[in-house]
């Protein structure tokens, strides 16, 4: 059962270089989501998608983009990678029913640009 | 709006309680709890909705009141696996569709 799975784990760039995190998960879930998590800072959303074919942007979505061309992929790309772009990231998958809207997070990938 | 989490830590020894608040400015649909230990995931633990729920799992429970726009997240008789930080995630709307808002977290040390 693999749920989310985000590739790589660990990444380094240099500042100007773009680059692909990419996210799938298994469990037929519409809504998809990417978080970035910096020391003090929580959780802040990216972006989102309801479904495939549509996007949002989320709270921090500056230097972010976002396709979702099938329910299991939600890749996002770094178009220009910022030394303020070091965080960890996370993507999440989510579905809505009457308990609520549980949201399941991938592993994180930790990324470093120099 | 970013909802307030307080305290920003806490230290306790096994077995003993603690109560972790999460507070939001703005109206509430539903409030969600997670524990992240360092260098993993946050695990989702519960959720609770409108109308003023209580919620328990195992020795970690938590109440949402609507009024007051608050949840508060209890654990008692902690033990050592509980250390982590904890975070609360806010959505106003119903859906679940836009994503949480997630507060800055507490962190808890459990010492044996």
């Amino acid at each position: 059962n693999a749920g989310v799975t985000q590739t790589p784990k660990f990444q380094v760039l240099k500042t100007g270089q773009s680059m692909t995190l990419q996210c799938a998960q298994d469990m037929n879930h519409e809504y998809m989501s990417w978080y970035r998590q910096d020391p003090g800072m929580g959780l802040r959303l990216i972006h989102y998608s309801v479904g495939a074919g549509i996007t949002d942007q989320g709270e921090v979505p500056n230097g972010y983009n976002v396709s979702r061309s099938t329910t299991e992929d939600f890749p996002l790309r770094l178009l220009s990678a910022a030394p303020s772009q070091t965080s960890v990231y996370f993507c999440a998958s989510s579905y809505a029913d009457r308990a609520g809207n549980t949201i399941y997070f991938g592993e994180g990938s930790w990324l470093t640009v120099v | 709006q970013q909802p307030v989490q307080s305290p920003q830590a806490v230290i306790l020894r096994e077995g003993e309680d603690a109560v972790i608040n999460c507070s939001s400015s703005k109206a509430l649909y539903s409030v969600h709890w997670y524990r992240q230990k360092h260098g993993e995931a946050p695990v989702f633990l519960m959720i609770l909705l409108k109308g003023g729920e209580q919620k328990g799992h195992e020795k970690i429970s938590a109440s949402f009141n609507e009024k007051k726009q608050q949840s508060s997240l209890y654990l008692t008789a902690s033990q050592l696996s509980y250390s982590g930080t904890y975070f609360c995630g806010t959505e106003w709307g119903g859906g679940g569709a836009d994503g949480l808002t997630f507060g800055k977290g507490t962190h808890l040390i459990i010492q044996p």
